[in-house]
Formats: C-alpha cells, structure tokens, sequence
C-alpha cells in the first residue's frame, strides 16, 4: 500500500491561496488520491478525490501530475475556518473494506 | 445526510477493564471502520467489516475484537483495556459503490 508524505504544518493568512503536496511514490495503478479535512474533535470530512490531471469541486481543487508520484491540493481564498488538519490517502476505490492509510496530515493554521 | 453516531464522546475506563465502543449509520452502507487517532501518528485502521459478521485486520488490531451482527452496527471490544489504549476512537461507514468515508464524531477513551 502506498505511503504518503505531507508537510507537518503550514501558515497561511485569509483570502491568500494555499497549496499542500502530498508524496506518493509507490502509488498503485488502480490507486486514487483523496483528501480530507478535519476540524479539532470531530472526524475527518471528505474533501475531493482524483485519479489523474485536474479536479475541481466547489471546495478545492487537486491537481494530479502525469507520473501520480504526488499531488497538490488546492485551497482558494482560504478563510479562518479553514483551519484545520489535511489528511492525503491513497488507495483503491472501491475494494472491499477499503484500506485506506492515513498519514500525520498537515496542520493548516489561517491566521488574520 | 449520513449520520455515523457513536455511543459516548468520553470514556474513562481501569486497567482491565472490557470496553465496548458502539457505532451506528443510518445509511445502510456495508463498509465500516474502526480507527484510532494519536498526536503524530494520524489515523491508523484498526478492523474494517465489508458485511454483516464478516470482519478484516487492518494495520493494529492487537488488543481488538470487533462485532458486527447487524448491517447499521459496528462494535470495537477491548477485552482487557491497557494504558496504550488510551486514544481518540473514529468510527466511519462507506457505501458499497462510493470511496467517500463517512466519520463519526469520535470517542475519546482514557484508561488509567
């Protein structure tokens, strides 16, 4: 199962634009990239998921290179409640159970 | 709206003791999860179950048993609670056709 690597923390400051890149070296070839949110004491909140190129949802978008060794997700014009942790996860789709890995995540802190 | 509820948002147990960690969803979904969450070490998948009695291993599942006879209910069993065991607790649920998981709010457990 592919490992992931994200950076432990990031600053920001609101309305600025923040990229996080997540490393996935070994990704498999039936292997998609999803990222997820979580706001302290609750659980992690789907955020977007792709396999290749470019997503874009009404939340973020993530952009996908052609080797899928990494990926960048992308937050416009982030705001104070967008403070949270950012996990990456690699895995297949649809497997039965879904064994999904999650790593540290990143510390996403908007400051004023 | 999924609703993946768990059973307590706290818990302090005693050394020994067996703890039992309820999780309902009301989306008839066949995939669900036990993980736990610690400071530096992200999520880790303790067992998943892809249908009613049916159950796999995931990364740590040392000192766990999971139950799961009914399709909306998955219990985490600590047969004998140690200090390590202290952690925040998720529960989350996935449809057979989606990647998307859904989290619960969390238990935090503390053993002493």
């Amino acid at each position: 199962l592919a490992k992931t690597t994200q950076p432990i923390s990031m600053d920001s400051y609101e309305g600025q634009e923040v990229n996080i890149t997540c490393s996935h070296n070994n990704i498999a070839t039936n292997d998609y990239i999803t990222w997820y949110q979580q706001f302290p004491s609750q659980g992690p909140r789907f955020i977007i998921q792709g396999y290749k190129t470019k997503v874009t949802n009404e939340v973020a978008s993530l952009f996908i290179p052609a080797d899928r060794k990494s990926s960048t997700l992308s937050l416009p014009r982030v705001s104070l409640s967008d403070t949270a942790v950012y996990y990456c996860l690699v895995g297949p789709l649809y497997n039965q159970g879904g064994k999904l890995i999650f790593g540290q995540g990143t510390e996403l802190s908007v400051k004023p | 709206d999924v609703k993946v509820t768990q059973s307590s948002r706290y818990l302090v147990k005693r050394t020994g003791e067996k703890v039992f960690l309820e999780c309902v969803q009301d989306m008839d979904h066949e995939n669900m999860f036990w993980y736990r969450q610690d400071p530096g070490l992200g999520l880790r998948l303790i067992y998943f179950s892809y249908d009613v009695k049916m159950k796999e291993k995931g990364d740590i599942p040392e000192g766990y048993s999971v139950s799961r006879e009914k399709k909306e209910r998955f219990s985490l069993i600590l047969e004998s609670a140690s200090t390590n065991q202290t952690s925040m607790y998720l529960c989350a649920s996935r449809g057979g056709l989606q990647s998307e998981q859904y989290f619960g709010p969390g238990t935090r457990l503390t053993v002493t």
